[in-house]
């Protein structure tokens, strides 16, 4: 089993939609939770920290569920500028401050 | 302050060359990986430094492939007897050690083989 997986999509929706899609780990220790953002041709990018309590930034929301070892991101109201990949990114846990990324989830908004 | 350097930006080289390619991480990150992305496709992870513990080379895909990190900071990434399959871009990654250190990416260098 991959440490982190994603649904890869993609995911078409409207301008004005909310799109939501989950990340799920493996690994029970883990402890430090993110999602980046890749554009085409460019590097990744910090998009949120994920917090135990969740957290929310503007139109975007992430949560985690440590019973179900899964952490999500929504996004409301979607903008054309959304449009990108989203990666989630885990670290192994139990002192071990690896990090890993998943495959990303393609989100395409559409005018 | 300064973000993660890499350098060149962009390299082609001849199938069969050496390359090497650099990083240069954020001041004071003692975590450093160095990852590859063909185009299309996922970031591959190829090798991480973590302060003075011994690297994780798991990802490196063959022999031709080595890394090193000298004094805790800036990084290398050689290819040696290069192939077409070696193209892509190379990108570095640093961050603080701890919980809730996110990565900070460098620009990239895309390497061409012909």
């Amino acid at each position: 089993r991959k440490e982190v997986e994603q649904d890869p999509g993609p995911f078409n929706v409207p301008e004005g939609a909310t799109v939501a899609f989950n990340c799920t780990y493996s690994n029970s220790a883990s402890q430090s939770f993110f999602w980046y953002r890749q554009d085409c041709r460019k590097e990744p990018k910090l998009l949120m920290s994920v917090y135990s309590s969740g957290n929310e930034d503007g139109r975007f929301t992430a949560q985690l569920n440590r019973a179900s070892q899964y952490i999500s991101l929504l996004i409301r109201d979607s903008k054309l500028s959304d449009s990108a990949t989203y990666l989630c990114v885990v670290n192994r846990g139990g002192g071990d401050y690896k990090l890993s990324f998943g495959a990303g989830t393609t989100v395409t908004v559409r005018a | 302050g300064a973000g993660v350097s890499q350098s060149p930006s962009n390299k082609v080289t001849e199938k069969g060359k050496d390359v090497e390619l650099r990083c240069d991480p954020i001041s004071g990150h003692t975590a450093l990986y160095w990852y590859r992305q063909s185009l299309g496709q996922g970031l591959e992870f190829l090798i991480y430094f973590q302060g003075n513990s011994a690297p994780d080379k798991s990802g490196l895909p063959s022999d031709r492939f080595s890394a090193e990190r000298t004094g805790g900071s800036v990084s290398t990434l050689t290819i040696q007897r290069t192939q077409q399959e070696d193209s892509a871009v190379y990108l570095c990654a640093s961050s603080l050690v701890g919980s809730n250190s996110p990565l900070h990416f460098g620009n990239g260098t895309r390497l061409t083989v012909t």
